[in-house]
């Protein structure tokens, strides 16, 4: 089974910065298989990138994915006041499973 | 537009069964996989199982394979998961979520639902 592990655990930023968010996978994850998600308190997750760095429908271009192989990053160019909240990657593999990364909350500085 | 509404969760003893339901509308539900992700309380995201679109193939995850069972009834547009022998770490907002396809590959979810909460307590 693949694991996610998402870094850093917590970031602390002020609106109008870049923040870098970073998806490590124990073993190689196919691009087409590799989504970001965003969670804000009380709602359900909102799918933002998949494909490693398509943005789904509605998404600001703000955000953007990158990467490839077991390193994936996912950027917010220009943080607004909506943009902090948890943020998870996921990836579809081999085992015919799903798995998720424990998250990434970005938070007002 | 897309709506996924779930169920049924609620209070129940460790050992104990559920039946959580998610009612979709707004798409072709038959013609979607459809999978139960779930959340305990103050944690990150779990996948539980899918089921393909014509209920032909399930798949579980490892924590609660033989305890829980997904199904579905395209004519009701509504996916279900009996949940018996419940634990303690079961308790969680459970989700449903429609998955879709990447190059002939189940990919990632574009829609869920607010999730219902389950909670597993003596």
């Amino acid at each position: 089974e693949i694991v996610l592990t998402q870094s850093p655990g917590t970031l602390s930023l002020s609106p109008g910065e870049r923040a870098t968010l970073s998806c490590r996978a124990s073993q190689s994850v196919s691009s087409s298989y590799l989504a970001w998600y965003q969670q804000k308190p009380g709602q359900a997750p909102r799918l933002l990138i998949y494909g490693a760095s398509s943005r789904a429908t509605g998404i600001p271009d703000r955000f953007s994915g990158s990467g490839s192989g077991t390193d994936f990053t996912l950027t917010i160019s220009r943080l607004e006041p909506e943009d902090f909240a948890v943020y998870y990657c996921q990836q579809y593999g081999s085992s015919l499973m799903y798995t998720f990364g424990q998250g990434t909350k970005l938070e007002i500085k | 537009q897309v709506q996924l509404v779930e169920s049924g969760g609620g209070l129940v003893k460790p050992g104990g069964s559920l039946r959580l339901s998610c009612a979709a509308s707004g798409f072709t539900f038959s013609d979607y996989y459809m999978s139960w992700i779930r959340q305990a309380p103050g944690k990150g995201l779990e996948w539980v199982s899918y089921i393909s679109s014509s209920s032909s193939y399930t798949n579980y995850a490892d924590s609660v394979k033989g305890r829980f069972t997904i199904s579905r009834d395209n004519a009701k547009n509504s996916l279900y998961l009996q949940m018996n022998s419940l634990r303690a770490e079961d308790t969680a907002v459970y989700y449903c979520a429609r998955g879709l396809f990447v190059g002939g590959s189940l990919s990632h979810f574009d829609y869920w639902g607010q999730g219902t909460l389950v909670t597993v307590s003596s």
